[in-house]
C-alpha cells in the first residue's frame, strides 16, 4: 500500500510570490488534515478534510492560505503570497475512520513539504 | 483546550543506555495518547498508542510508555538505545471533543557512539 505522497519535498520562494503544496493521501482515506511546523515549535493543525468537504480550518492562519480536495482525493495547500513568517514544513496526514474522534483514527503522515520563503 | 509539554528540546545519550523522553499533557477529559517519531528526511511514524486498558504500553523499535493519569504523563522509555534511535520525538495528545491531534514540540534523541 502507497504511503502518504508529498510534492515537492521542498520549496525555496521568495516573500510575495505563490506555491502551491500537493498531497496525495492513501487510496479510501476520508480523513485529510494538513499540519505545519515552524522551526522549533510545535506541529501545528491546519485544516481537516472529509472526503471534499472542509471539516474544520480553525487552524489556518489567514486567508493568504488556501486548501482544496479535489473529489475528495488529493489536496492542495496554496499560500498567495508568501510571507517569511510561512518557512516550515508542512506535514499531510490521512485516515479511514468515519469518527475523526477515535483512538483507533491513527493518521498516517507523509514526509512533508519544507517550505524556505526568502 | 488540550496541550502536551516536552520539556526536553534535546537528549543525548551513549549507545546501549537507557532513555526516558518526558511527555506531559493538559486535558480535561478522557484522552488518547501517542508517540511518534520522525527519522531524518522521512515523515512522522507512529511508535506506540495509548487508548485504554493498560496503562504500560509496548510500541515498535523496544520503545514503550507509560500513561500515568494522577501525574498526567506519558514518558517514553528505551532500556537500551541503538546509534538508528537518532531521530525526533514528538508526544501527541486526542480528547475529547477535539477532531484534531494535538502535538508537543519534540524532543531529539541523539545517540552517541
Amino acid at each position: 500500500e502507497a504511503g502518504v505522497t508529498q510534492f515537492p519535498s521542498h520549496s525555496v520562494i521568495e516573500k510575495g510570490q505563490t506555491v502551491t503544496l500537493r498531497c496525495d493521501p492513501i487510496s479510501g482515506h476520508d480523513n485529510l488534515y494538513w499540519y505545519r511546523r515552524v522551526m522549533g515549535k510545535e506541529i501545528k493543525f491546519l485544516l481537516h478534510f472529509v472526503k471534499e468537504s472542509k471539516q474544520d480550518e480553525s487552524g489556518m492562519p489567514n486567508n493568504r492560505f488556501l486548501a482544496e480536495r479535489t473529489g475528495g482525493t488529493y489536496s492542495t495547500l496554496k499560500v498567495q503570497p508568501a510571507e517569511l513568517e510561512d518557512s516550515g514544513v508542512y506535514f499531510c496526514a490521512s485516515s479511514q475512520a468515519r469518527q475523526a474522534y477515535s483512538g483507533a483514527n491513527v493518521l498516517t503522515f507523509g514526509a512533508g513539504s519544507r517550505l524556505t520563503v526568502l | 483546550a488540550q496541550s502536551v509539554t516536552q520539556l526536553d528540546s534535546q537528549v543525548p545519550v551513549f549507545e546501549e543506555a537507557p532513555v526516558e523522553l518526558r511527555c506531559n499533557y493538559s486535558s480535561s477529559v478522557s484522552v488518547y495518547l501517542f508517540w511518534y517519531v520522525q527519522y531524518p528526511n522521512q515523515g512522522l511514524q507512529l511508535l506506540l498508542k495509548y487508548l485504554s486498558g493498560s496503562t504500560l504500553v509496548k510500541g515498535i523499535n523496544g520503545f514503550e510508555a507509560e500513561f500515568n493519569k494522577s501525574q498526567t504523563s506519558f514518558h517514553l522509555r528505551k532500556p537500551s538505545v541503538h546509534i538508528s534511535d537518532t531521530a525526533e520525538y514528538f508526544c501527541a495528545i486526542l480528547s475529547g471533543g477535539y477532531q484534531k491531534v494535538t502535538f508537543g514540540t519534540g524532543t531529539k534523541l541523539q545517540v552517541i557512539p
